[in-house]
C-alpha cells in the first residue's frame, strides 16, 4: 500500500531564505504525486502535481524515484507562503483518491 | 462559479446520536471524495464515488459510517451511534473523472460529539 512521510511537522524560515519541505513515499508502480496547500482560513487546494512539472508561486517539486522523494522547494520564501503543506500520492490501481501525509506547517518569519 | 459546498459548517451532537453531513460538488464533476481530518493529522481517505456508485469505500472505519450519492451529484455521509472519537473535520472534494486531475475541496464540516 502507498504511504507518505512528511518528517517535519513544523518548519520556520526567514523571508528570502530557501525553503524545502520534505516528502518521502512508498509506492508500488509508477507514483502519481501532488502537493496540496491550506492557507489560514482557506480551503485545501492544489499547489502542484509532479506529472505537469510546473512551477506554481515559485515552488517546484522533483520526483526522485531512487530516493523515493518528492520534496517541495522554493528559492526565496515569502511571508504569504506561510501555510500547511501536504504531500499526497494518488491511490493505486487507477483510483483518483488521494492519500495525504501528516503535513508540514511552514512559517515564514518577516 | 460555485465551489464544493458542505453543510452544516459545524455540527455538535450527543454521543449515540445519528448525524448526516452533506456535500454539494462542483456541477459536472463525476468523482466525489470524503475525507476525515483529526487535529494535527492530514486528511484521511474515507470513500470515493464515481457517479452514483462507491468505487472505493475501504477507508470507512466501521459499519457505523455510510455514504450515498443517489443521483450522482449531492452526497451524504451518515454516521450512526456517534462516538466521541468521531469528532473531526469532515472534508468533501470533487473532480472530473479523468485521473491526475485536481481535487476541489469544500470548507469542511466540523463534527463534535459530546
Amino acid at each position: 500500500a502507498q504511504r507518505v512521510t512528511q518528517p517535519e511537522k513544523l518548519l520556520s524560515v526567514f523571508k528570502g531564505a530557501p525553503v524545502e519541505l520534505k516528502c518521502n513515499y512508498s509506492y508500488s508502480g509508477s507514483p502519481e504525486l501532488f502537493w496540496y496547500v491550506q492557507y489560514s482560513r482557506q480551503r485545501l487546494q492544489l499547489l502542484l502535481r509532479h506529472i505537469s512539472r510546473e512551477s506554481i508561486k515559485g515552488f517546484t517539486a522533483d520526483l526522485n524515484k531512487g530516493e523515493t522523494s518528492f520534496h517541495l522547494k522554493k528559492p526565496f520564501a515569502q511571508e504569504e507562503d506561510s501555510a500547511m503543506y501536504y504531500c499526497a500520492p494518488l491511490g493505486q490501481g487507477g483510483a483518483n483518491n488521494l492519500f495525504f501525509g501528516t503535513g508540514t506547517r511552514l512559517t515564514v518569519i518577516p | 462559479g460555485a465551489g464544493v459546498s458542505q453543510t452544516p459548517s459545524n455540527k455538535v451532537t450527543e454521543k449515540g446520536k445519528y448525524v448526516e453531513l452533506r456535500c454539494d460538488p462542483i456541477s459536472g464533476h463525476t468523482a466525489l471524495y470524503w475525507y476525515r481530518q483529526s487535529l494535527g493529522q492530514g486528511p484521511e481517505f474515507l470513500i470515493y464515488f464515481q457517479g452514483t456508485g462507491a468505487a472505493d469505500d475501504s477507508g470507512l472505519p466501521n459499519d457505523r459510517f455510510f455514504a450515498v450519492r443517489p443521483e450522482g451529484s449531492v452526497s451524504t455521509l451518515k454516521i450512526q451511534r456517534t462516538e466521541r472519537g468521531d469528532s473531526a473535520m469532515y472534508l468533501c472534494a470533487s473532480s472530473p473523472l479523468r485521473t491526475n486531475t485536481e481535487a476541489f475541496f469544500g470548507q469542511g464540516t466540523r463534527l463534535t460529539v459530546v
